[in-house]
């Protein structure tokens, strides 16, 4: 099946540094990806949906200016937390439809750990 | 508002028990439905999905699920469990169907195994 890879899987940044998120399609083309915040025994939260060669579209309450969302090719998204407090800390996920958009596919998930 | 809704928080089963976990959705028409799992620390793995026909559909693992439109529900079962079961499993629907169409999840239920 399609895989979805997120890098890094894990990162401790301190306080007030920005830090940025890897998502890639490896086998396949997104012009669409998916940011997801995940707090400790919680669901998942959608950030915010990535467009390929456009501004991402946000959710309500995410501030843009913090999560800044940038999707320059058809397999890479980023997300860079920028001014990073521990409030911040949390699991990021990011999908992708594939299949036709018949089905999402996962990456790992990010563990950011803010000091 | 479209919703998901898992009721059970967290379930205990004993190994080899049968094991139901609950879902409702509240959308005016037939979502995709799906379940998701996921393991501690890692992204979400599709279990089986629902879109049209036969409302029981067989997914990985042993797992199944109904559609019972009458009921908005998409409940999950798997008639002997294992330990390796133990997991966080989400319910999620996907309005429209494109590959920008996003997931809305359910709280998620945490099952654990009574050895």
């Amino acid at each position: 099946g399609a895989v979805v890879s997120q890098h890094p899987s894990r990162v401790i940044c301190k306080s007030g540094t920005s830090v940025k998120i890897e998502c890639r399609s490896l086998d396949f083309q997104a012009t669409t990806m998916f940011w997801y915040r995940q707090f400790p025994k919680q669901s998942l939260m959608l950030m915010a949906t990535s467009n390929e060669g456009s501004k991402a579209t946000y959710e309500q309450g995410v501030e843009k200016d913090k999560f800044l969302i940038n999707h320059a090719s058809l397999t890479l998204s980023t997300l860079t937390v920028t001014s990073a407090h521990p409030e911040d800390s949390s699991f990021y996920i990011c999908s992708a439809n594939g299949g036709g958009g018949t089905e999402a596919f996962f990456g790992q998930g990010t563990r950011l750990t803010v000091v | 508002a479209q919703s998901v809704t898992q009721p059970d928080i967290h379930i205990t089963v004993s190994e080899g028990a049968s094991l139901e976990l609950r879902c409702n959705y509240s959308y005016g028409a037939t979502p995709y439905l799906f379940w998701y799992v996921q393991s501690p620390g890692q992204g979400l793995q599709l279990l089986l999905k629902y879109f049209s026909g036969d409302t029981l559909v067989q997914g990985i693992k042993g797992f199944e699920a109904e559609f019972k439109r009458s009921q908005s529900s998409f409940n999950l079962r798997k008639p002997s469990v294992h330990w390796s079961d133990a997991a966080e499993y989400f319910c999620a629907v996907v309005l429209g169907y494109s590959s920008a169409s996003k997931i809305i999840f359910g709280s998620g239920t945490r099952l654990s195994i009574r050895p």
